[in-house]
């Protein structure tokens, strides 16, 4: 199974503020990579898929990035909606498996 | 647009049978074309995927549970179902139906709004 390792856990921001979240895979699987966001008592909702292809009705402040093993989320100009938890989910292969999560709070 | 919707028992019993079934409406499930998951949330924790399943009815299920897992397809009633048997403490989470995209398994695009089972006696 390939292990997915999100970092930090969590990270505490303010509205206007630039943060990024890394996640890390355990093997190489090129850009096969999602990152959802999800908040408290609803499903995770899918932002962006092979690495940095941003699904539509996302806003453009969210971006992401990176190949092989290594990737991050950035959010610029937080707002208040986009506090949140964030995981990555690796599509390279079956067992399809997530990153722990990063908690976004407010500072 | 195609909403999921997932439905089953609130409470199982330890060792007994979680049964859930998702319902899809606003689409169609047409054949060889899309796959359909479950994924589970234990309180407080994160996303574990547990198995997804063709429009053909192939399956694939996470190695962790594959033992105890069974998941179908029932195109004409539009309906897609999760059976975890031998069920624990353990197994008690927020249970999603999910859709990925198109011509692949693994970006999941469509998800129900959950359902929360817990194992207890």
């Amino acid at each position: 199974d390939i292990q997915m390792t999100q970092s930090p856990s969590s990270v505490s921001a303010s509205v206007g503020d630039r943060v990024t979240i890394t996640c890390r895979a355990s093997q190489g699987i090129s850009s096969w990579l999602a990152w959802y966001q999800q908040k408290p008592g609803k499903a995770p909702k899918l932002l962006i898929s092979a690495a940095s292809s941003l699904q539509s009705g996302v806003p453009s402040r969210f971006s992401g990035s990176g190949s092989g093993t290594d990737f991050t989320l950035t959010i610029s100009n937080l707002q208040p909606e986009d506090f949140a938890t964030y995981f990555c989910q690796q599509a390279n292969s079956f067992p399809i498996t997530f990153g722990q999560g990063t908690r976004l709070e407010i500072k | 647009q195609l909403q999921l919707q997932e439905s089953g028992p609130g409470l199982v019993k330890p060792s007994e049978t979680l049964s859930l079934t998702c319902t899809v409406s606003g689409g169609s499930m047409s054949s060889n074309t899309y796959y359909w998951a479950w994924i589970r949330q234990p309180p407080g924790k994160g996303l574990e995927w547990i198995g997804s399943i063709y429009d053909s009815g192939t399956t694939h299920y996470n190695p962790s549970l594959k033992s105890r897992v069974t998941i179908s397809l029932d195109t004409s009633k539009k309906q897609f179902s999760l059976k975890l048997n031998s069920v624990t403490a353990a197994d008690t989470a927020v249970y999603y139906c999910a859709r990925p995209t198109i011509a692949t398994p693994y970006y999941m695009d469509v998800w129900g709004k959950g359902t929360t089972v817990t194992v207890s006696s």
